[in-house]
């Protein structure tokens, strides 16, 4: 079966640097993106961007761009989301999706479990 | 400011039959597909709607979705306790490269 499972909890600083794991398993990695989506607490869902993991080519949310990066070791079926430069209100749990490159209209159909990232000094 | 807009709240009782609009211009719903999430409280968002009114191996029938030029629908017919959840419409901007979402809606059951 399908599963994303994510990295543990994080707690970061301001001005520092946060990568999160996410591990893909059940399906092959390189037919499928990733995407990756935060909800900051009581909040709603932000899509931050996407990455093609056949390619690696990747597009980010405007408001991201500068302190974002989405890679993929395709060795290992794991994709990595690194935000650079941290903020009070970049806290949040953060979430990988699956996602077909192409095939927009098939949504986000499985999920990691969530990773919270709380950044205070 | 979300996007996509939805209601942040609606509610129903045990049976009943509601709905959850979502709204939005015509380069984002207009030209897209939409998708419906539902995020339990305390878990991840699952998919529940594909491509307007599609749904996902294992989501029940009394969940359906619709699309009309700029507006999107949810509506969930037989409403029951464990309908309780926060549900979420996304869709893809081709000017983004991206998707956008609403800013959810607060299903209650009362």
């Amino acid at each position: 079966q399908v599963q994303l499972v994510q990295s543990g909890a994080e707690v970061k600083k301001p001005g520092a640097s946060v990568k999160v794991s996410c591990k893909a398993s059940g399906y092959t990695f390189t037919s499928y993106g990733i995407s990756w989506v935060r909800q900051a607490p009581g909040q709603g869902l932000e899509w931050m961007g996407w990455i093609n993991s056949y390619n690696g080519n990747t597009n980010y949310a405007q408001k991201l761009q500068g302190r974002v990066t989405m890679t993929t070791d395709t060795s290992t079926s794991t994709a990595y989301m690194e935000l650079r430069s941290l903020r009070s209100d970049d806290t949040a749990v953060y979430y990988c999706a699956r996602w077909t490159p192409g095939g927009y209209i098939y949504g986000f159909d499985y999920w990691g479990q969530g990773t919270l990232v709380t950044v205070s000094s | 400011q979300s996007v996509l807009t939805q209601p942040p709240s609606a509610s129903g009782t045990p049976g009943q039959r509601v709905t959850i609009s979502c709204s939005g211009s015509s380069s984002k719903i207009g030209s897209s597909t939409v998708n419906w999430y539902q995020q339990l409280p305390g878990t991840a968002p699952k998919l529940l709607i594909y491509s307007n009114n599609q749904r996902p191996s294992g989501v029940p029938d009394r969940f359906s979705g619709s699309k009309s030029g700029t507006s999107a629908s949810l509506a969930i017919s037989g409403l029951q306790s464990e309908d309780e959840a926060d549900y979420y419409c996304a869709a893809w901007d081709d000017s983004l490269n991206g998707w956008v979402f609403g800013g959810g809606t607060k299903l209650t059951v009362l």
